[in-house]
């Protein structure tokens, strides 16, 4: 099974600034199976970034993501107050598909 | 746009069955997988397993082996996700998600509250 390490667990943040999340796997993962989504209370989960890097639809271009190998990351520039919220990467190169514990952003 | 339809929240007795369905409008059923995720109270995301509905086939997530089932009835584009032996630690939210052609998690439905009390 592929374990996903988030960090940092909690991110306090202002608007306007710029968030850096971090993804790590226990083993190499296909950069074409890595997503990202966001998640905010009470609300199912929604696709941010598949493929590492690729936006899904209607995704605001201040989301991008970035990596390879075992280290993946997601960067939400200029932060908006809808951003704050809890994200979550995902493997689904091998089943188990698995998630990341989550990184959850907070207005400081 | 493929829409995801959940059926209502669920009272459970420990050691009972739950049986959760999601209900697909847009697109072609047959022509893509469903997953199952569930989500304990102030947890993260937990993959229990999916189907691909045009081949009948499924895959479990080890932790649920024996207690779930995922079936899809193709005539009602309509899929469902069994639990038997409901205990206390099942208490979650479970969500249905339909597996985009990249593979990620394209479409969501909105969730089912499940709670095992006795």
């Amino acid at each position: 099974e592929i374990v996903l390490t988030q960090s940092p667990g909690t991110l306090s943040l202002s608007p306007g600034e710029t968030a850096t999340l971090s993804c790590r796997a226990s083993q190499n993962i296909s950069s074409s199976s890595l997503a990202w989504y966001q998640q905010t209370p009470g609300q199912a989960p929604r696709l941010l970034i598949y493929g590492t890097s690729s936006r899904a639809t209607g995704i605001p271009d201040r989301f991008s993501g970035s990596g390879s190998g075992t280290d993946f990351i997601l960067t939400i520039s200029r932060l908006e107050p809808e951003d704050f919220a809890v994200f979550y990467c995902q493997q689904y190169v091998s089943s188990p598909r698995t998630f990341g514990q989550g990184t959850k952003v907070e207005i400081k | 746009q493929v829409q995801l339809v959940q059926s209502g929240a669920e009272v459970k007795k420990p050691g009972s069955s739950v049986k959760v369905s999601c209900k697909a409008s847009g697109g072609t059923f047959s022509s893509y997988a469903i997953s199952w995720v569930r989500q304990a109270p102030g947890q993260g995301l937990a993959w229990m397993g999916g189907i691909i509905p045009i081949f009948g086939t499924t895959d479990y997530a080890q932790k649920f082996q024996g207690r779930v089932t995922i079936t899809a009835d193709e005539s009602t584009s309509t899929a469902y996700m069994e639990l038997t032996s409901l205990r206390s630690e099942d208490t979650a939210v479970y969500y249905c998600a339909r597996v985009g052609s990249t593979g990620s998690y394209s479409d969501w439905g909105q969730g089912t509250l499940v709670t095992v009390s006795s």
